[in-house]
C-alpha cells in the first residue's frame, strides 16, 4: 500500500504546454519534498515545503503544500524538453526521520 | 557543493554471486539511508541509519540483506546471494538532523544492478 498517491502515473505533452502534477495522501507529514530523476541516476531535489498552505516558485515551477500539510501539487509553466523527468513527491514523518516516497509521475516534454 | 557518493555505479553478477555497494554521506550528516528501486517506481526503503545505529530495517531481506555503518559515516550494503529480482537501482541518501526532526535527504548517483 503507497502511502503517497501520485497522478498522473505519466504525462506526455507539447513544448509550451502547463501541466500539474499531484501528490495526495491520507497521513499528515511533517514536511514534503519534490525531486526529479533521470534514467540512470539518482533523484535531484526540487524543493521541500513544510508550511501547511506554503507556496514556493522556482522559475517555471510552482510547489504547494495543502493547508492540512496532507497534500502537494507542482505546477510547471510553459514546459520544455529539459523538464522530462520521473518526478518523485516524498513526505516525512514524525518519527524518526522516515520518508514515504509516491510512485512518481512519468513526464515526457516534446518538442 | 557537497555530495552522497556512491561505487560502483554499475554492477552485473551472476546469480549467487555476492555484491557490495559503498555510501558515503555528506560530511556531517546524522541519517543515512539506502533505498532499492525498480525502474519508474519511487523508491522503497531498506535500511536507515541514525549514526551507526540502525533505526529502520524492517523491509531489508535479512536472509541475503545487510547493512553496516560501523563509524557512523559511510556504509556498505552487502547481498549473499544474488538473486535475478534483485536487479534494481540501490540508491544512498542521508539527512542533516538526527531522527525525531523533519529534514530533507539528500540522494547519491545509484548504483544498477543487474544480476544474469
Amino acid at each position: 500500500t503507497q502511502l503517497l498517491e501520485q497522478s498522473p502515473q505519466f504525462l506526455s505533452i507539447q513544448e509550451g504546454e502547463n501541466l500539474t502534477v499531484y501528490c495526495n495522501s491520507s497521513s499528515v507529514f511533517s514536511s514534503l519534498q519534490w525531486y526529479r530523476q533521470e534514467p540512470g541516476e539518482g533523484p535531484v531535489l526540487l524543493v521541500t515545503v513544510v508550511t501547511g498552505g506554503e507556496v514556493k516558485k522556482l522559475k517555471r515551477l510552482t510547489f504547494q503544500f495543502g493547508d492540512a500539510r496532507k497534500d502537494s501539487s507542482l505546477h510547471i509553466t510553459a514546459a520544455q524538453p529539459g523538464d522530462t523527468g520521473l518526478y518523485l513527491c516524498a513526505g516525512a514523518g514524525d518519527n524518526f526521520n522516515k520518508f514515504y516516497f509516491g510512485s512518481g509521475t512519468k513526464l515526457n516534454v516534446k518538442p | 557543493e557537497a555530495e552522497v557518493a556512491q561505487s560502483p555505479r554499475y554492477k552485473i553478477t551472476e546469480k549467487s554471486q555476492a555484491v557490495a555497494f559503498w555510501c558515503d554521506p555528506i560530511s556531517g550528516h546524522a541519517t543515512l539511508y539506502w533505498y532499492r528501486q525498480i525502474l519508474g517506481q519511487g523508491p522503497e526503503l531498506l535500511v536507515q541509519f541514525q549514526d551507526e545505529s540502525v533505526v529502520d530495517d524492517s523491509q531489508l531481506p535479512k536472509d541475503r540483506f545487510s547493512a553496516e555503518r560501523l563509524k557512523g559515516v559511510d556504509s556498505t550494503l552487502k547481498i549473499q546471494p544474488a538473486e535475478l529480482g534483485d536487479s534494481a537501482m540501490y540508491l544512498c541518501a542521508s539527512s542533516l538532523l538526527a531522527s525525531g526532526r523533519a529534514d530533507t535527504q539528500y540522494f547519491g548517483p545509484g548504483t544498477r544492478l543487474t544480476v544474469l
